[in-house]
């Protein structure tokens, strides 16, 4: 099974609307990711979050992390059409591996 | 633009032909990554390099092979020992912090006829 796992695996929200969506995790992590893909495209990184920072905003995006409960959450505020897309996070254990999860696919209706 | 190429976008193998994937990176980055995409999966990694002329295996490196003879460029090469190539290929690169920060290509979408 893989280190890092998305929840939902599919979200569809109005447009305006606040986007959740959940990383777990199995072993300890130096850093957790979250990237952007449109589809058929390659990934964008978003965000890094450190094992030892508890929360980090860019822009709309306001990522946590419980490393006690081995999760991360993403929210995206205010969504727009262009926010429709998938959503990886991407985990760095400690002997620097980087797993993928497969990803929360986010439909923003108008 | 700074920025990461791959060619060609698509591209089609017949049996038990060798085919090469294409990454060109204008950024000055040191390590570049290929990793695999399969439908409603995570990306696993097949090859990654820290360093020009080094190069280490990943997760499923088996049917692969790459070079790394200059900064710029990383390609791919899908053999005809790799049975189940039909996939998306993405290519990427990061600067000082190696898996971090990832600069990610267009990708390329291999089939097999």
């Amino acid at each position: 099974s893989q280190q890092g796992e998305e929840d939902p695996q599919a979200l569809s929200i109005q447009e305006g609307e606040n986007a959740t969506m959940n990383c777990s995790y199995k072993t300890s992590i130096n850093n957790l990711q979250w990237y952007r893909q449109n589809s058929g495209r390659g990934l964008v990184h978003l965000i890094l979050i450190r094992s030892n920072e508890r929360e980090k905003h860019s822009g709309r995006l306001r990522v946590t992390l419980d490393t006690s409960k081995k999760s991360s959450s993403l929210l995206i505020t205010a969504s727009r059409a262009a926010d429709t897309a998938s959503y990886f996070c991407a985990t760095e254990t400690n002997d620097y591996k980087l797993s993928f999860g497969a990803g929360t696919t986010v439909t923003v209706r108008a | 633009d700074g920025g990461i190429t791959q060619s060609p976008k698509y591209l089609f193998r017949k049996e038990g032909q060798n085919v090469t994937l294409s990454c060109e990176q204008n950024l000055n980055h040191d390590a570049m990554y290929w990793y695999r995409q399969d439908p409603g999966q995570g990306l696993r990694l097949i090859y990654y390099s820290q360093i020009v002329n080094d190069f280490q295996k990943g997760d499923i490196a088996e049917g692969y092979s790459v070079s790394r003879e200059k900064k710029e460029s990383f390609p791919l090469t899908v053999t005809s020992a790799q049975k189940n190539p039909t996939a998306f290929y993405l290519c990427a690169s990061s600067g000082s912090e190696f898996n971090e920060k990832l600069f990610f290509g267009s990708g390329t979408q291999l089939s097999v006829l």
